[in-house]
């Protein structure tokens, strides 16, 4: 059974910084991957998606990566920004179906 | 576009009562999935619709049935409803089975 595990579970760093976002999985079998942001009592935006071909996706200060043999995924996010405060998560697609992790809930202090 | 549209928003039900949550997609998708998300269990698959005229259990599908009535609507019933239901839950779809996921704005749902 696919799990799917964020760390850290919550991160609070200064505006302006730099920062990285994890997502791991145990069934390496997966077809594509995405992240997501939720903002507080809305639904989910997709951010960027990867395929299983491919090894990372950037989307202006976003970049993803996956290491689809060591069963991991890495979201960086440059130059950090209040705006930026959300809940990211990750979600693995196996057969049929996207698997969720618990998600990274971000604050980015001003 | 509006994407992906959930009605209703909000509702609160007694024990026992039954309701239907709404889904409807403009974006011509094959796949449709109902999802449930409780804090701390994160994002949690109820039941999908790999494409029109069939549906497949997920994680969590016991309490609930789904009707795909056609290509854009993916409904969800709670026929007895319990506590443990109180929820918020989405309706996402994507074009393909693997692909990229929409979701809508989610559908608040509390069980008295």
């Amino acid at each position: 059974k696919q799990e799917v595990t964020q760390i850290p579970a919550a991160l609070s760093v200064p505006e302006g910084e730099n920062l990285v976002l994890n997502c791991s999985f145990t069934d390496s079998a997966i077809y594509n991957l995405q992240w997501f942001r939720q903002d507080p009592g809305k639904g989910l935006t997709s951010l960027l998606l990867i395929q299983s071909s491919q090894r990372e996706q950037t989307s202006g200060r976003l970049n993803a990566s996956l290491d689809k043999s060591s069963g991991r995924s890495t979201l960086y996010i440059a130059a950090s920004q209040p705006g930026d405060s959300a809940t990211y998560l990750c979600a693995v697609d196996g057969t049929y179906k996207y698997i969720f992790g618990t998600g990274t809930r971000l604050k980015v202090l001003a | 576009n509006a994407g992906v549209t959930q009605t209703p928003k909000f509702q609160v039900l007694k024990t026992g009562q039954s309701m239907t949550l709404q889904c409807a997609q403009d974006m011509n998708h094959n796949s449709m999935y109902w999802y449930r998300q409780d804090p701390g269990m994160g994002l949690r698959l109820i039941y999908y619709s790999a494409s029109e005229g069939t549906t497949d259990k997920g994680e969590v599908p016991n309490g609930y049935n789904v009707s795909r009535l056609n290509k854009r609507e993916f409904s969800l019933r709670l026929e007895s409803a319990a506590p443990s239901q109180t929820s918020v839950y989405f309706c996402a779809s994507s074009s393909v089975s693997a692909g990229e996921l929409f979701f809508g704005e989610g559908s608040r749902l509390t069980v008295l």
